[in-house]
């Protein structure tokens, strides 16, 4: 099971906002943002648990829409800072506890 | 300290060398993992220790051999293995299995099987 995200890629001017999505057909006990730059580790961004909560983290925020079954990562007014590859990874509850990720969203913020 | 450590960053091997890659971590994490990440993919995941137990693995060949000697230490021995291997390998740790916390990722180590 692998949650699916969209867009694949996308590409932005400084100061754009971005939104990336990611779904499940299964029912999803968390959802985990990480963002990944070239060569380098998955850095931690938030986590959302059931419960529709909705978090930030400077100009980063994400929902969770627990009825739905999906994840949107919102990025405002992009910074060159931002490009790098985003991965929602989801949390399955139940006698199997681990994450798995998407496939990825590479976002380019030019300038 | 919020650190995983990976050590060697990059190794080359042949395919009938053997050779271990190493991960430390000193946050009292009880959950350790080892990911593998093909490039331009998300990281796969491997194994997961819990406890110092094999918790989870994830149908990977007998050719990667996992180890955790005790709570800081997480090792992966290679042996014989293709050149379809060579990928980054990345550990990680978090709180506990079962809590639903952050993840807390090394730089991994690139591996190249010639």
């Amino acid at each position: 099971q692998q949650p699916v995200q969209s867009p694949q890629a996308v590409i932005l001017r400084e100061g754009e906002d971005a939104v990336i999505n990611c779904s499940s057909s299964k029912a999803l006990y968390s959802v985990h943002w990480y963002r990944q730059k070239h060569g380098e580790a998955p850095v931690f961004l938030m986590i959302l648990l059931k419960g529709g909560e909705q978090k930030g983290h400077e100009k980063i925020s994400a929902s969770f829409n627990e009825k739905k079954q999906q994840s949107s990562l919102y990025l405002t007014a992009s910074q060159l800072s931002y490009s790098g590859t985003y991965f929602c990874g989801s949390f399955y509850g139940g006698s199997n506890y681990k994450l798995t990720f998407g496939k990825g969203t590479l976002l380019t913020v030019n300038p | 300290d919020t650190e995983v450590t990976q050590t060697p960053k990059h190794l080359v091997m042949g395919m009938t060398n053997k050779k271990s890659l190493k991960c430390e971590q000193h946050m009292g994490h009880r959950a350790m993992y080892w990911y593998k990440q093909k490039a331009k993919k998300p990281p796969e995941l491997m194994f997961v220790y819990s406890y110092e137990k094999l918790s989870i693995n994830e149908s990977v060949p007998s050719r990667f051999s996992p180890e955790c000697p005790n709570s800081s230490l997480l090792n992966l021995h290679l042996h014989a293995l293709q050149p379809e291997d060579s990928a980054l390998y990345l550990c990680a740790s978090s709180r506990d299995q079962r809590t639903v916390t952050e993840a807390f990722f090394g730089q991994g180590t690139r591996l190249t099987v010639v």
